[in-house]
């Protein structure tokens, strides 16, 4: 079975500083997508930046970007210039290619940032 | 586009009744919802997997006939917990997927359930 491990509870960074937040994965299968959500406190879960790992290339999307090491299973996400709004819990999920869909996710980590 | 919402976002009943929770796509079909429980400060809690047109399975641990699920059309899925008690206290979350050749779910803004 898969798993998915955050193994920081909780991370600080400064306004405009960069921070990243870790991720590994275990898994047998070679092919599969992991994702990388923020709760803010609303509570809502919004999609910050999606993986497919047959791509070789990290994915970027503005100030977010990944570190995916397919090899070693890991799977960061970098976030840039961070601001006030960043402030969250982000959870690292992993979902197989077919079957159910389903997700695996990881613990989370709340990301605090300093004004 | 990709919306999901819930219904309601927070509901308060008393030890002993049942209450039904919405989810709905509101601008594709769901070939699969699926329900997730969260208590604070945790991770979100995969409870069961619903496809249309089919029962839901149900992870290990969650009883079945405490939360019924029920997925009748490709837009609309309820979670209903009966015979409600304070434990079941928590915050509950719907997502939905497209189908094959789509990525990723997509979550409702959740739902908080209080027993009192």
């Amino acid at each position: 079975a898969q798993t998915v491990t955050q193994s920081q509870p909780e991370m600080s960074v400064q306004e405009a500083e960069t921070v990243t937040l870790s991720c590994t994965y275990d898994t047998s299968e070679s092919d599969y997508y992991l994702f990388w959500y923020k709760q803010p406190p609303s509570r809502q879960m919004i999609l910050v930046i999606r993986q497919e790992a047959y791509k070789q290339q990290n994915a970027t999307e503005n100030r977010f970007s990944v570190n995916f090491q397919k090899a070693a299973k890991s799977f960061s996400l970098k976030i840039s210039d961070s601001q006030l709004g960043d402030a969250a819990m982000y959870f690292c999920a992993y979902r197989s290619p077919s079957g159910t869909y389903k997700y695996i996710f990881g613990t989370g980590t709340r990301l605090k940032v300093l004004a | 586009g990709a919306v999901v919402s819930q219904h309601p976002s927070w509901v308060i009943c008393k030890s002993g009744t049942s209450v039904k929770i919405e989810c709905r796509s509101l601008d594709f079909q769901a070939t699969t919802m699926f329900w997730y429980r969260q208590f604070p400060k945790q991770s979100l809690m995969l409870m069961a997997t619903s496809n249309e047109g089919s029962k839901a399975t149900y992870e290990q641990g969650v009883e079945k006939d405490k939360f019924l699920i029920n997925h009748a059309s490709l837009t609309l899925s309820t979670l209903t917990v009966t015979s409600a008690h304070p434990e079941d206290s928590s915050f509950y979350i719907c997502s939905a997927f497209p189908g094959q050749g789509s990525y990723e779910q997509y979550f409702g803004p959740g739902t908080r359930l209080t027993v009192t």
